[in-house]
């Protein structure tokens, strides 16, 4: 059974830092790529980032771009997401979903963000 | 990217097909045959009902079926049951590597 669980969620204060891990289990990690992305509350879903399978490959909204990095560690089978200069807008439900380059076939529970002072 | 434009919400009787559309632009939806839909129920995780436009994933019933025609995806689900009531969001690829969702669309089932 496909497992996607993420972790690192909180709150934190405008212009911080968090980091979001997802820990995969159940399927080849190593062969899919990956993505994160978010849902504000009692909004609609917002893709924020992928990587490709080998990690050699990373793609991110225009919204987070320049202070999200995307990140993979196929030996651990584990997702990451660093999040810094953090704005009020970013508060969201955050998903690790695994998939193709343009499909998520799988979806974690989600951690949420709340970004505030 | 601009969201892709989904009505708020839709409603049927069950029993009855209800059409849920998708509208872009020639940019994304209309360029590319990489459209996808999710199912959320509240309080859960979106998952994955239609993907490269028509194609249904392994569990998935045969009530619900994906098309595109130009601009425009459209997302049908026949023999409405009860468990069908849900948000629904379609995402295609954007170009320039990116990926946009619609803002999503309330199904009631009544």
């Amino acid at each position: 059974e496909v497992q996607l669980v993420e972790s690192g969620g909180g709150l934190v204060q405008p212009g911080g830092s968090l980091r979001l891990s997802c820990a995969a289990s159940g399927f080849t990690f190593s062969s899919y790529w990956m993505h994160w992305v978010r849902q504000a509350p009692g909004k609609g879903l917002v893709w924020v980032s992928r990587i490709s399978s080998d990690g050699s490959a990373t793609y991110y909204a225009d919204s987070v771009k320049g202070r999200f990095t995307i990140s993979r560690d196929n030996a651990k089978n584990t997702l990451s997401l660093q999040m810094n200069s953090l704005r009020a807008e970013d508060t969201a439900v955050y998903y690790c979903t695994s998939g193709s380059t343009v499909t998520s076939y799988y979806w974690g529970q989600g951690t949420l963000v709340t970004v505030s002072s | 990217q601009s969201a892709l434009t989904q009505p708020r919400s839709v409603s049927g009787s069950p029993g009855q097909s209800v059409t849920i559309s998708c509208t872009g632009t020639s940019s994304d939806v209309g360029g590319y045959n990489y459209v996808s839909w999710y199912q959320q129920h509240p309080g859960k995780a979106p998952k994955l009902m239609i993907y490269d436009v028509s194609k249904r994933p392994s569990g998935v019933p045969d009530r619900f079926s994906g098309s595109k025609s130009g601009n425009t995806a459209s997302l049908t689900i026949s023999g409405l049951q009860a468990e069908d009531e849900a948000d629904y969001y379609c995402c295609s690829y954007a170009g320039s590597y990116s990926l946009v969702f619609g803002g999503g669309t309330k199904l009631t089932v009544l």
